[in-house]
C-alpha cells in the first residue's frame, strides 16, 4: 500500500490529556503532512515535516518522524473540545499527497 | 484570499443526470486536485492539474468521469451519466511547490444521486 496507516482507528480522551496518533508507511517519501478534519468540512493542513528531519512543534503539536521505521507521530498536548475531529498524515511522492484513513479523535469535557 | 472555493455545496440528483462540480483554487496555486471522500473508501484522489494540464488521472473510476481546468483559476469536475454510488463529498484542492505541496481543501460538494 502506498498510503500511510493511521493508528488508533478512533480514539477518546478526556480533556486536558494528551493525544497520540501514528502514521506508519512503507514507501519513500519526499515529506510527510499531518491535516485536521472537522465534521462536513474540508482538510486543514497542520503541520509538514520533511524526510531529513526528525521532530517538529507548532504551538500544542508534536510530530516526530523516523524514517528508519518508517513512521510518524503526531502528538497534541493539553487537549480541548475543540481539538475533536479526524486526523489524517499524508506522505508527499511526485507532487501528491496519498492520504491514509484516519485517526477520529473524540474529546470529552 | 478566499481560499478554494467550491460550488454547489450540496447536488442531488436524480441516476441518468449529468452533475458539475466546480472549483476555484487559491489565486497564484499552480496544482489543483480532485479527491472524493466516502466512508467506505476514505479519501481518493482523482485526478491533479499542474499549470491547467492533468497529469495524473489514474484516479478517475471510469468513462463517466472527466475533469477540465480551462484556466489557472477554475476547474470542473463532471459526472456523465450519475449513479447512486457516485455519492459521496468531492473535494478540491490547490497548492505550490514552493510550500513543498502543502494542499490548501475547499469545503466540499456532498453529491447524492438518488
Amino acid at each position: 500500500s502506498q498510503q500511510g496507516e493511521e493508528d488508533p482507528q478512533a480514539l477518546s480522551i478526556q480533556e486536558g490529556e494528551n493525544a497520540t496518533m501514528n502514521c506508519s508507511y512503507k514507501t519513500s517519501i519526499n515529506n510527510l503532512q499531518w491535516y485536521r478534519q472537522n465534521s462536513g468540512r474540508g482538510l486543514v493542513h497542520l503541520i509538514l515535516i520533511r524526510s531529513n528531519e526528525r521532530e517538529k512543534h507548532s504551538g500544542r503539536l508534536r510530530v516526530t518522524l523516523d524514517t528508519s521505521k518508517k513512521s510518524s507521530s503526531l502528538l497534541i498536548t493539553a487537549s480541548r473540545a475543540a481539538d475533536t475531529a479526524s486526523y489524517f498524515c499524508a506522505l508527499e511522492r511526485a507532487q501528491k499527497l496519498v492520504f491514509g484513513q484516519g485517526t477520529r479523535l473524540t474529546i470529552n469535557p | 484570499d478566499a481560499g478554494v472555493i467550491q460550488s454547489p455545496r450540496h447536488e442531488v440528483t436524480e441516476m441518468g443526470q449529468e452533475v458539475t462540480l466546480r472549483c476555484k483554487p487559491i489565486s497564484g496555486h499552480d496544482y489543483l486536485f480532485w479527491y472524493r471522500q466516502t466512508m467506505m473508501r476514505g479519501l481518493e484522489l482523482l485526478i491533479y492539474f499542474n499549470n491547467n494540464v492533468p497529469i495524473d488521472d489514474s484516479g478517475m473510476p471510469e468513462d463517466r468521469f472527466s475533469a477540465k481546468m480551462p484556466n489557472a483559476s477554475f476547474s470542473t469536475l463532471k459526472i456523465q451519466p450519475s449513479e447512486p454510488r457516485d455519492s459521496a463529498v468531492y473535494f478540491c484542492a490547490s497548492s505550490l511547490v514552493e510550500t513543498e505541496y502543502e494542499q490548501y481543501f475547499g469545503p466540499g460538494t456532498r453529491l447524492t444521486v438518488t
